[in-house]
């Protein structure tokens, strides 16, 4: 069965720092991984999506990385800003594709950047 | 419509009453998965529908929860007999067909409250 890590739980730092999420998978056959943001009390806003042959994406500040033989996975964000405040979580789908268990998460990183 | 699209956003009931959570995923889009996060906690799947297939009901937790997808559709989840610990957001997403490079995209949620 398909676990999801995520390290650290929660993170606090300082306005302008550079900061990388982790996020590990016990089981490589993966279609996909996804990483989403959630804002206390909302919905889940897709950030990156990142396909098993590709090795990154990018948007604006935001940079996913994939090593799927190592099961691991990071998200970088660039020159930190008070509004990334917010849990970061994610997601991976399995090769075969869709299904009940289509979608693991991992329970995310709380993300707090101090003005 | 352009995303997923939650309806109420907002409910608040009383203890013993009936809910009805609406999702409208995004047109196209064949699979729809309902997910519940409680405080503090990671996304607990509940359901899943996959086009004309009958549902993947492995998640309900109790048969207090029932769900239905009309016309492949718009979807709806019903909470009979509500109890205090039904109290969460129940998020909604959709997906296109498996084997499309795309992922999940999810609705803003509704946050129930049980009093």
């Amino acid at each position: 069965k398909q676990e999801v890590t995520q390290i650290p739980a929660a993170l606090s730092v300082p306005e302008g720092e550079n900061l990388v999420l982790n996020c590990s998978f016990t089981d490589s056959a993966i279609y996909n991984l996804q990483w989403f943001r959630q804002d206390p009390g909302k919905g889940l806003t897709s950030l990156l999506l990142i396909q098993s042959s590709q090795r990154e994406q990018t948007s604006g500040r935001l940079n996913a990385s994939l090593d799927k033989s190592s099961g691991r996975s990071t998200l970088y964000i660039a020159a930190s800003q008070p509004g990334d405040s917010a849990t970061y979580l994610c997601a991976v789908r399995p090769r075969s594709g869709g299904g009940a268990d289509g979608l693991t998460f991992g329970k995310g990183t709380h993300l707090i950047i101090q003005p | 419509g352009a995303g997923v699209s939650q309806s109420p956003s907002n409910k608040v009931t009383e203890k013993g009453k009936d809910v009805e959570l609406r999702c409208d995923p995004i047109s196209g889009h064949t699979a729809l998965y309902w997910y519940r996060q409680s405080l503090g906690q990671g996304l607990e799947f509940l359901i899943y529908f996959q086009g004309n297939s009958a549902p993947d009901k492995s998640g309900l937790p109790s048969d207090r929860f029932s769900a239905e997808r009309t016309g492949g559709s718009v979807s709806t989840l019903t909470i009979q007999r509500t109890q205090q610990e039904d109290s969460a957001v129940y998020l909604c997403a959709s997906s296109p067909p498996p084997g499309l490079a795309y992922g999940y995209t999810f609705g803003s949620g509704t946050r129930l409250t049980v009093v």
